[in-house]
């Protein structure tokens, strides 16, 4: 792994279903966010973390759940998909404050 | 609030023309970071510049420079010589030191250049 990587890559879900986006870096980044990108929005934050054991809420957070249990991984939970949250999913993270975060490949999320 | 503020949806101009983005931003915080992003139709998020706020000088970097002026809050992207591969969208971007990390992101201006 290089870098922060996201799967899948892709997905259709059935509306109801339980879903876990993964989120794995492996730059000992202490921040780490979720955004969804939807035309006109630009990139609207769910949720972050400062560092791990902690999570915070961004714009968006309804519906999504995440956890920190250690520095590299942030997984986002959807517990019940809904056709609203078909998207484009980008994860990231940061290391020092005020330096870049860097950005997944994103997942592009398809509920039906 | 919005904390960060594009203005233009969709920008033209024509090659090797220099360009202006606009990012306006909205923080109490004395000490915050602002960023710019640039992404290509294939979707990947680049980053272009940082600026911090402290910073006295506006950052460049090669073709980009950050036009900072902070009593007005706002974070203006220059692209000087604009090339063919520079339509994008370009995200502004502002973390504030505040305790937190969070990261926002404008709404973005979709720039096309024009041969």
């Amino acid at each position: 792994i290089a870098g922060i990587t996201q799967a899948p890559t892709s997905q259709i879900l059935a509306a109801g279903r339980r879903m876990t986006l993964r989120c794995t870096q492996d730059m000992r980044h202490n921040a780490m966010y979720w955004y969804r990108q939807d035309l006109g929005l630009g990139l609207r934050l769910i949720h972050y973390s400062n560092t791990a054991g902690t999570t915070g809420k961004g714009e968006v957070p309804d519906g999504y759940s995440v956890s920190r249990a250690n520095t590299d991984d942030f997984p986002l939970t959807l517990a019940s998909a809904v056709p609203s949250q078909t998207s484009v999913y980008f994860c990231a993270s940061s290391g020092f404050p005020n330096t870049e975060a860097f950005f997944g490949q994103g997942t592009r999320l398809t509920v039906v | 609030a919005q904390k960060i503020t594009q203005t233009q949806p969709g920008m033209f101009v024509q090659e090797k023309e220099a360009v202006t983005l606009d990012c306006t931003y909205d923080t109490s915080d004395q000490s915050y970071g602002l960023f710019w992003y640039k992404q290509p139709s294939s979707g990947e998020m680049i980053f272009l510049i940082y600026q911090g706020s402290y910073d006295e000088q506006n950052a460049t970097e090669g073709r980009y420079s950050l036009n900072f002026q902070k009593a007005r809050k706002s974070a203006n992207l220059v692209i000087s010589a604009s090339q063919l591969g520079d339509s994008a969208m370009y995200f502004c971007a502002m973390r504030e030191d505040g305790g937190n990390e969070k990261l926002t992101f404008g709404t973005g201006t979709r720039l096309t250049i024009i041969p």
